[in-house]
């Protein structure tokens, strides 16, 4: 069965540091990933995604996030956090000829200053 | 471009009640999504329509659950008759699709639903 994996419900950094929020998938074939962002009370905002091509791909707001294909995962990532990053994030995956874009149950980011 | 377009942003009712969510694509976009999102279940996929027609509705709860998407423009949502487990925020979300999963979908802002 496909599915996508948040293993962090939290994750709380000092603003200035680096975070990482963490996403593992499972599909049949080659992968689609993404990553969004949702602010309180708003919809979902894509990032960035991961269709083919360089492993390392860069998104809004200073985030990225690298395709592991041997650790099936797609960690998002920025050098500086900031206090604005504070927010809902969620991955999600599909595949070639999915016919849906699966979602991790979110992890919530709170940048401290 | 507006983004997509949700309507009512909030909706109270009372259990029983016939409830209608209205949602306007962005343009252009040929793929629509219907979602919700609670606490407990976190993000769920409703429907998903392809250039009008319902693609994949397996995410549809029950039979009170329906959904139409008359035109290029227009979907919509309704529960008939809403229960309290229903509240939830439900999101449309648009996408320009060739048929793989692989653009990025647009999200409206969302309705929040509230059975009493």
């Amino acid at each position: 069965a496909q599915s996508v994996a948040q293993p962090e419900d939290q994750v709380n950094v000092a603003e200035g540091n680096p975070l990482t929020v963490k996403c593992t998938y499972s599909v049949s074939g080659n992968p689609y990933l993404f990553w969004y962002v949702q602010y309180p009370n708003r919809g979902l905002q894509f990032l960035l995604k991961y269709i083919t091509g360089d492993n390392l791909v860069k998104g809004s707001y200073g985030f990225e996030a690298e395709f592991n294909k041997s650790q099936t995962s797609f960690h998002l990532k920025k050098p500086s956090a900031l206090v604005s990053d504070s927010a809902l994030y969620f991955c999600a995956v599909s595949f070639v000829g999915g016919t849906a874009l699966i979602f991790g149950k979110g992890t919530t980011l709170s940048v401290s200053s | 471009d507006a983004g997509v377009i949700q309507s009512p942003r909030h909706e109270v009712t009372e259990m029983g009640q016939e409830v209608t969510l209205r949602c306007k694509p962005i343009s252009g976009h040929n793929s629509l999504f219907w979602y919700r999102q609670t606490m407990m279940r976190g993000l769920e996929l409703l429907i998903y329509f392809n250039n009008n027609v319902p693609i994949d509705d397996s995410g549809m709860p029950e039979d009170r659950f329906s959904a139409k998407m008359p035109n290029a423009s227009f979907s919509t949502l309704k529960i008939q008759p809403s229960e309290p487990r229903d509240s939830a925020v439900y999101f449309c979300a648009s996408s320009l699709s060739a048929g793989d999963m692989y653009n990025e979908q647009f999200f409206g802002p969302g309705t929040r639903l509230t059975v009493l």
